[in-house]
């Protein structure tokens, strides 16, 4: 089964850019690579999803490298609203239907 | 156009008590996923239906159950309440369903059940 691996926390200064790796060494072939954020008693909002190469849309940009095995989201020039849960997910499989979110990665902007 | 809805927000039940929670998606979506948030475990799939029929499920006990409605509204039922069951219930819609993980998932702002 697909798992994700991922930082626990991470620290920024406001104005500077964010990259958070994500590991996926079991990802399927017909699996994509999708990043959302949660803030606390909130439910999670979509950022960004790529199936390889780079994808970049307003607000982030996603690499993912060949191999497919791990996945980096960029936030450019965070602010403190961009202080939340980000969460790495691929599919559990080609053909599957379920969604594996792991615990995902608590950022922390710092003034 | 109207996200998606789910009711009630917060609720207090005791032990061995059963609940329904409820969760609208958004118009023309026929994808209803579930997930419960705790703090120790995180977001974990509960199940997913698609025009009514169920597709997976994940690693719950038989206590926790759903169900989806020809307008794509859907409910879940946790029986036999026990206090590890106290989480944030989320829902998710979606126009195509989780296959792959492809698509945007919109999730409500979920059910807080607290059990006491």
């Amino acid at each position: 089964l697909a798992k994700t691996t991922q930082p626990i926390s991470m620290d920024s200064y406001e104005g500077q850019e964010v990259n958070i790796t994500c590991s996926h060494n079991n990802i399927a072939t017909n699996d994509y690579i999708t990043w959302y954020q949660q803030f606390p008693s909130q439910g999670p909002r979509f950022i960004i999803q790529g199936y390889k190469t780079k994808v970049t849309n307003e607000v982030a940009s996603l690499f993912i490298p060949a191999d497919r095995k791990s996945s980096t989201l960029s936030l450019p020039r965070v602010s403190l609203s961009d202080t939340a849960v980000y969460y790495c997910l691929v599919g559990e499989g080609a053909g599957s239907y379920q969604l594996t979110f792991g615990k995902g990665t608590k950022l922390s902007v710092i003034p | 156009k109207a996200g998606v809805t789910q009711t009630p927000r917060y609720l207090i039940k005791t032990r061995g008590q059963q609940v329904t929670l409820s969760c609208s998606p958004i118009s023309g979506h026929r994808s209803v996923s579930w997930y419960q948030q705790t703090p120790g475990q995180g977001l974990q799939f509960l199940f997913e239906y698609f025009s009514e029929t169920q597709r997976n499920k994940g690693n719950f006990p038989g206590r926790f159950s759903g169900r989806q409605f020809s307008n794509s509204r859907s409910e879940m039922n946790v029986s036999t309440l026990e206090l590890g069951d106290s989480a944030l219930y989320l829902c998710a819609s979606s126009l195509n369903g989780l296959a792959g993980g492809e698509g945007e998932l919109f999730f409500g702002e979920g059910s807080r059940l607290t059990v006491l």
